[in-house]
């Protein structure tokens, strides 16, 4: 089983839609996660950190469920810029040092 | 405040030779991650450096090695290429420590190995 599971889609949705992606972890000891962005070829960008009260940037809502194991991201009226892989990310201890896990990705595409 | 870079932006190797990738890590950022991104995967954490020190490693074999300079800068060598090491290598910079522990990406190092 992988540390981090994403639905890979891809997600066709048109413009104005609400997007929702679901990611679960298996490590129970994971301390802090994140959604990433990931335009392609490109390097991932920090999209917003994820906290157990849950938490909004503009369109964009990220709810984690510790219990569950379980992280979202929603992403409200969607734009044609939002067309990019979105990452789940989660931030274990690994020794002294934190590594990050990444999810395979889900590919999202918003369409006109 | 200066980004996270690296060179070369593309490298195109033969099966068996050796590779050296640099990164030069964000103002102020003291520890480098290095991710391995295979064509349609999430990175995979390949080590950290913290202080010249390697501070963590993830499941790679030994001929992926690195450096931390005085600098924070770093490099990351692997020995004997193998097919399956043609990816995108990304170097992330941090601060140590902090309950949100946000890393930021360079733009990585496109590896084709024939």
């Amino acid at each position: 089983r992988k540390e981090v599971e994403q639905d890979p889609g891809p997600f066709n949705v048109p413009e104005g839609a609400t997007v929702a992606f679901n990611c679960t972890y298996s490590n129970s000891a994971s301390q802090s996660f994140f959604w990433y962005r990931q335009d392609c070829r490109k390097e991932p960008k920090l999209l917003m950190s994820v906290y157990s009260s849950g938490n909004e940037d503009g369109r964009f809502t990220a709810q984690l469920n510790r219990a569950s194991q379980y992280i979202s991201l929603l992403i409200r009226d969607s734009k044609l810029s939002d067309s990019a892989t979105y990452l789940c990310v989660v931030n274990m201890a690994s020794g002294s040092a934190r590594q990050l896990t990444f999810g395979s990705g889900t590919q999202l595409t918003v369409l006109p | 405040e200066t980004g996270v870079t690296q060179s070369p932006t593309h490298l195109i190797k033969t099966r068996g030779q050796q590779v050296t990738l640099r990164c030069s890590s964000q103002s102020g950022h003291n520890t480098v991650s290095w991710y391995q991104q295979a064509l349609g995967q999430g990175p995979q954490f390949i080590f950290q450096y913290y202080r010249e020190e390697e501070n963590g490693r993830g499941n790679f074999p030994p001929r992926f090695s690195g450096l931390q300079f005085p600098n924070y800068s770093s490099e990351l060598n692997v020995n004997a290429l193998e097919l399956d090491d043609s990816a995108l290598y990304l170097c992330a910079s941090s601060l140590p420590g902090g309950s949100s522990y946000e890393q930021y990406f360079g733009p990585g190092t496109r590896l084709t190995v024939t």
